[in-house]
C-alpha cells in the first residue's frame, strides 16, 4: 500500500528565513507524482507545487522549490524568504496513476508550518 | 480563473438527518472526487467518480454514502444517516483528462453533526 509520512507536526520560524518541509512516501511503482498543498486557516486547498516522478530536475514556483529524491522516496519541500501569509498546514500527497483505476490522492498527515514577524 | 465550489459552507444537522453536499466542477473536468477531513486529522480520500459512475471508493464510503450528478453541472454527496463521526470538513475536487492532472479543490463544507 502506497502511504505518506510527515514527520514534522508543525514547525516554526522567522519571517524572511528559509524553512524545509520534509516528507516520506513508499510506492513500488516508477510512475506517479507527488504535490504539496497549503491549507491556510480558511481550510481551502491549494496546490503549491508538484512533481512529476519521471521528471529528475526539482520543480519551483517562486519562492517554493522541492528536494526530490526518487531513490530515498523523500520530497521535501523548502520555502525561501518566508513570508507571514505562509502560515498554513503543509500536505504532502501522492498520486499514482495507471494502476487500475486508483486515481485517489493519499495524504500525509500535514506538517502546521507557523511564520512568526 | 474556473474553480470548483460547494454549498453550502457549513451545514448543522442533528444525528441521523440525511445531508446533501454540494459541488460545482470545473465545466470542463471529467473526473469528480470528494474528500473529507476530520477537524486536527489528515485528508481521507472518500470517492472519485468518472463518466457517471463511481471509478472508486475507500472504506470510509460505505452504504449511507451516495454520489451523484444529476444535471451535468453538479456533483452531489449524500449521506442517508448522518452519525456524530460525520463531523469533518468535505472537499470536492475535479481534475481533467489524465488522473495525473491537478486536482482542483473546493472550499469546503464543514459538516456538524449534533
Amino acid at each position: 500500500a502506497q502511504t505518506v509520512t510527515q514527520s514534522q507536526p508543525e514547525m516554526s520560524v522567522q519571517e524572511a528565513e528559509t524553512v524545509t518541509l520534509s516528507c516520506t512516501y513508499d510506492t513500488s511503482e516508477n510512475n506517479y507524482y507527488l504535490f504539496w498543498y497549503k491549507q491556510p486557516p480558511s481550510r481551502q486547498m491549494i496546490l503549491v507545487i508538484r512533481q512529476e516522478a519521471y521528471k529528475q530536475q526539482n520543480a519551483t514556483e517562486n519562492r517554493f522549490s522541492v528536494n526530490f529524491q526518487k531513490a530515498a522516496k523523500s520530497f521535501s519541500l523548502k520555502i525561501s524568504d518566508s513570508q507571514l501569509g505562509d502560515t498554513a498546514m503543509y500536505f504532502c500527497a501522492f498520486i499514482q496513476p495507471f494502476m487500475d483505476s486508483n486515481y485517489q490522492l493519499i495524504w500525509g498527515a500535514g506538517t502546521k508550518l507557523i511564520i512568526k514577524p | 480563473e474556473p474553480e470548483v465550489t460547494q454549498t453550502p459552507s457549513h451545514q448543522v444537522t442533528q444525528m441521523g438527518q440525511e445531508v446533501i453536499l454540494r459541488c460545482v466542477p470545473i465545466s470542463n473536468h471529467l473526473y469528480f472526487y470528494w474528500y473529507r477531513q476530520i477537524l486536527g486529522q489528515k485528508v481521507e480520500f472518500l470517492v472519485s467518480f468518472y463518466n457517471n459512475e463511481i471509478s472508486e471508493k475507500s472504506e470510509i464510503f460505505d452504504d449511507q454514502f451516495s454520489v451523484e450528478r444529476p444535471d451535468g453541472s453538479n456533483f452531489t454527496l449524500k449521506i442517508r444517516s448522518t452519525k456524530l463521526e460525520d463531523s469533518a470538513m468535505y472537499f470536492c475536487a475535479s481534475s481533467g483528462l489524465g488522473v495525473y492532472n491537478e486536482q482542483f479543490f473546493g472550499p469546503g463544507t464543514r459538516l456538524t453533526v449534533l
